[in-house]
């Protein structure tokens, strides 16, 4: 059974970086494209980046472009966000969460997620 | 990117009401919808995908259905689990997009 585990979470200032991690060591995690997604207080759900199986194909949303980006390191069943230049609106419990398949290429909905870790931006 | 609209915000029904939520795209996106329940202060949980195909243990109480931009959840009688936020969420295109989700609650 799929059991996502993110970590990384915290409190940091406005323009202050953080990396998520999202770990999952009970399935073959190369073989499935991951991604990000976020819930800001109170707010719905908003999709944040996308990365295929091998790693060779990124996608993200336009407000994080520039600013984020996603990676994995498959030997470690590990997934990553490197988030910099920080804002007030990037306050929210990400979660990590799984495609069905392999490529990203051709997204799919999201069959397992992780616990959320909080990431709060404020001064 | 394609926007998704879900109505109504919040839905107050009794445990055995059929309960409906639609959810409206801003241009077609086919049959790429899926349907989660989240509750609070835990993970979304994918309840079916390709706008009704139902996931591994998910209750045959839940339906779907549409195509191109109208779709509905279906709930054939409401029960005291069902009660939490529902999200549909497109993957026509990135950027991938929800609704702002729609809230049942006890009557």
């Amino acid at each position: 059974e799929v059991q996502l585990l993110e970590s990384g979470g915290g409190l940091v200032h406005p323009g202050g970086s953080l990396r998520l991690s999202c770990a999952d060591s009970r399935f073959t995690f190369s073989n499935y494209a991951m991604n990000w997604v976020r819930q800001a207080p109170g707010k719905g759900l908003e999709w944040v980046s996308a990365i295929s199986g091998s790693g060779d194909n990124t996608y993200y949303t336009d407000s994080v472009k520039g600013r984020f980006t996603i990676s994995r390191d498959n030997s470690k069943n590990t997934l990553y966000l490197q988030m910099n230049s920080l804002r007030a609106e990037d306050t929210a419990v990400y979660y990590c969460a799984k495609f069905p398949t392999f490529v990203a290429s051709i997204p799919r909905g999201f069959d397992s997620w992780g616990q959320g870790t909080q990431v709060t931006v404020s001064s | 990117d394609i926007q998704m609209t879900q109505s109504p915000s919040t839905l107050s029904a009794s445990v055995g009401d059929r309960v409906t939520i639609t959810c409206r795209a801003s241009q077609t996106i086919g049959t790429w919808l899926a349907w989660y329940q989240q509750k609070p202060g835990k993970a979304p949980k994918l309840l079916m995908v390709d706008v009704s195909s139902l996931e591994s243990g998910v209750p045959s109480r839940f339906s779907g259905s549409g195509s191109g931009t109208e779709f509905t959840l279906t709930i054939s009688s409401l029960q005291p689990d069902d009660f939490a936020t529902y999200y549909c969420q497109q993957y026509k295109s990135y950027s991938l997009t929800f609704g702002q989700g729609t809230k049942v609650e006890i009557k």
